[in-house]
């Protein structure tokens, strides 16, 4: 079946430090990808997603391109914040068909603290 | 109210106890899920409605009995649990169906932190 993989937690960063949280992934077919955040005392919220190879995925400052050839979708973002402290969950999605509901498989989640 | 809510944000109890989970979405989704999120493991898809009709149950014990009554709510009824049960339960909503739409983004909730003794 689907699985993610994520790089394991947590992760501590000085304010304006280059993150990276490496994705990699198992899928039948041509999955979506996407990137959810989850900030402390909240549900997740799509940070950014890519439906296809090459497509790269962009919000607030992070960046995720999606590569086929690696079965990767790498996190980035070139100079943090203290307010990207988080739990980033990288995740794919099998479409489902228009009546049973798409479904999302999670990898499980990487910690991120950065220090001012 | 708007996005996706759930109450209670935390409960507690015991083995015997029978308590319900309540999740709304304002949306106007005609889907909604159930997730589980326990603590060093990815998040589990325990329940998928669609349109009112249960899509999916992956193979969720009985002691976990989902509902919904519309497409705006579900309710995860919670029975004779055990300790390992103690996780955050999350619902999520979504549009699905609509034409030419890649993907259809799912809205969480902010979960309901279960514990129990």
């Amino acid at each position: 079946g689907d699985s993610v993989t994520q790089m394991e937690g947590p992760v501590t960063l000085s304010e304006e430090a280059f993150l990276t949280i490496n994705c990699t992934y198992t899928a039948t077919g041509y999955p979506s990808l996407f990137w959810y955040v989850q900030y402390p005392g909240e549900g997740l919220q799509l940070l950014l997603k890519a439906t296809k190879a090459d497509d790269k995925g962009s919000n607030k400052g992070f960046e995720a391109t999606y590569r086929k050839e690696t079965t990767s979708f790498h996190l980035e973002k070139g100079s943090v914040q203290v307010s990207d402290s988080a739990v980033y969950f990288c995740a794919l999605s099998d479409q489902g068909s228009g009546t049973s509901g798409s479904r999302l498989t999670f990898g499980e989640g990487t910690q991120l603290t950065v220090n001012p | 109210e708007t996005g996706v809510t759930q109450t209670p944000r935390h409960l507690v109890m015991g083995m015997t106890n029978k308590k319900s989970l309540k999740c709304e979405q304002h949306l106007g989704h005609n889907a909604m899920y159930w997730y589980k999120q326990s603590a060093k493991k990815p998040l589990e898809l325990m329940f998928v409605y669609n349109f009112k009709e249960q899509t999916e149950n992956n193979s969720v014990p009985s002691r976990f009995s989902p509902e919904c009554p519309n497409s705006s709510h579900l309710f995860l009824h919670l029975h004779t649990l055990q300790p390992e049960d103690s996780a955050l339960y999350l619902c999520a909503s979504s549009q699905e169906g609509l034409a030419g739409v890649e993907y259809n983004e799912q809205f969480f909730g902010p979960g309901t932190r279960l514990t129990v003794l």
